[in-house]
């Protein structure tokens, strides 16, 4: 089973709001990643962990911050956001192989 | 550094015809290759990978691709196109290093006519 799971699948938040997108993946993988893709645009990379710590942050603006709880699951914590901060999110999770499996992502709209 | 260019935005197929999907790669060294599918408001999804046990490699629904490391291309392949092949197409390369960081394409969107 390569099954990456991320909640919610749509999210409408106002600029003011506070609101986090979770990811969980059951695979034993101890790599996770973050990526936001505006349309018709590959993913960017914006985070990622290896076994629970942060790894690689590409110059993401605080207003999104990334959490790893456990080697199962991972959060993005948003706050503040602006419009052009809509987009797809996508989390990736990674085991011994170089290969990423994406979850179905979460597709933000912020007012 | 690693890069990928995908040559072709857009691609138009009837069904029936066959796909090929364009991906040349720069790296320093051996690379790792993916090719991903995507379809509409979905994350993209493994089609085939290369990591060097075998240059001509077999993925998912038919696809294929060569890896040709004189020409450093990757294209895609499928002998006989579906509608259901309808998707936007990612080429990418990752050096195995810095926590497997992925370069992607541009993306090839494809287009079966029926």
């Amino acid at each position: 089973d390569t099954e990456v799971t991320q909640t919610p699948k749509h999210l409408v938040m106002g600029m003011t709001n506070k609101k986090s997108l979770k990811c969980e993946q059951h695979m034993g993988h101890r790599a996770m990643y973050w990526y936001k893709q505006k349309a018709k645009k590959p993913p960017e990379l914006m985070f990622v962990y290896s076994y629970e710590k942060l790894s690689i942050n590409e110059s993401v603006p605080s207003r999104f911050s990334p959490e790893c709880p456990n080697s199962s699951l991972l959060n993005l914590h948003l706050h503040a956001l602006q419009p052009e901060d809509s987009a797809l999110y996508l989390c990736a999770s990674r085991g011994q192989t170089d290969t990423q499996y994406f979850g179905p992502g979460t597709r933000l709209t912020v007012l | 550094a690693q890069s990928v260019t995908q040559l072709g935005s857009h691609v138009s197929v009837s069904e029936g015809a066959l796909v090929l999907l364009r991906c040349n790669y720069s790296s320093s060294v051996p690379p790792y290759l993916f090719w991903y599918v995507q379809y509409p408001n979905q994350g993209l999804q493994l089609l085939l990978k290369y990591t060097s046990a075998a240059t001509l490699v077999k993925g998912i629904n038919g696809f294929e691709a060569e890896f040709k490391k004189s020409e450093t291309s990757f294209h895609l392949t499928k002998p006989s196109a579906h509608m259901s092949d309808a998707a936007e197409y990612f080429c990418a390369v990752s050096d195995g290093d810095n926590f497997n960081k992925f370069y992607f394409g541009s993306g090839t969107k494809l287009n079966v006519k029926p």
